[in-house]
């Protein structure tokens, strides 16, 4: 399969933990983002790289949110000391610059308790 | 700013009818408009986009969608819906005006539900 893929698929965490998802995305792929998406909602834009560089970070990334594509490859999201409101659907996009469409993995199910 | 509007939660429509999912816009420039859509289980797929040109798009499966500048809608639709069509809809957008920008504003989706 040479489609996006986004590891674990879900994950269950107590609250204040840390959980690290990754994403992996078509290989030729140089654009890469991050999304959240709740029950009812569309995705929401989280944060977005051009190779390696993260070029634009959402509001709604909190300090507690970090992420990297340390060789413009896979990227991962660590979120620390999560909170019960960080239970979502955590989804990755890959795109090849100029084209504007997004290739989507299946996302990581977050729960925490 | 911008932002998209999906005014109908859910759709319904007779397989073999024509269908539409309708989805106003909002940006400071000209729009880049996108369909998506999301089976179970899967990741969100997508179907068609605008860029400039023919206001009229067409996509994959048979889906199409029309550009109303005026109107600032983007509305998708297929002349006859199939049971196999019934998924979560997303209309997105992004400012053409954005300085390089790449971020995507979604909308917050419409199920379509295809009788038999």
């Amino acid at each position: 399969d040479t489609g996006v893929s986004q590891n674990p698929r879900h994950k269950i965490t107590k609250r204040g933990q840390n959980v690290t998802f990754r994403c992996d995305p078509i290989s030729e792929h140089n654009r890469l983002y991050w999304y959240r998406q709740t029950l009812g909602q569309g995705p929401e834009f989280l944060t977005y790289f051009q190779n390696e560089a993260q070029l634009e970070k959402s509001r709604l990334l909190s300090d507690r949110f970090s992420a990297e594509r340390p060789k413009g490859s896979f990227s991962t999201l660590e979120i620390q000391r999560t909170e019960q409101g960080d239970s979502a659907m955590y989804l990755c996009a890959s795109s090849l610059a100029p084209v504007l469409e997004q290739f989507f993995g299946p996302g990581t199910r977050l729960t925490v308790l | 700013a911008q932002s998209v509007a999906q005014p109908e939660d859910q759709v319904n429509v007779a397989e073999g009818n024509p269908l539409t999912v309708k989805c106003t816009y909002s940006v400071s420039g000209n729009p880049y408009l996108f369909w998506y859509v999301q089976y179970p289980n899967r990741g969100l797929q997508f179907l068609l986009k605008y860029i400039t040109g023919d206001n009229l798009v067409k996509g994959s499966y048979g889906f199409e969608a029309e550009f109303n500048k005026s109107q600032t809608s983007f509305h998708l639709k297929k002349p006859s819906a199939l049971v196999s069509d019934s998924a979560l809809y997303f209309c997105a957008v992004r400012d053409q005006l954005t300085g390089g920008y790449q971020k995507v504003t979604f909308g917050i989706g419409t199920k379509l539900q295809v009788i038999p």
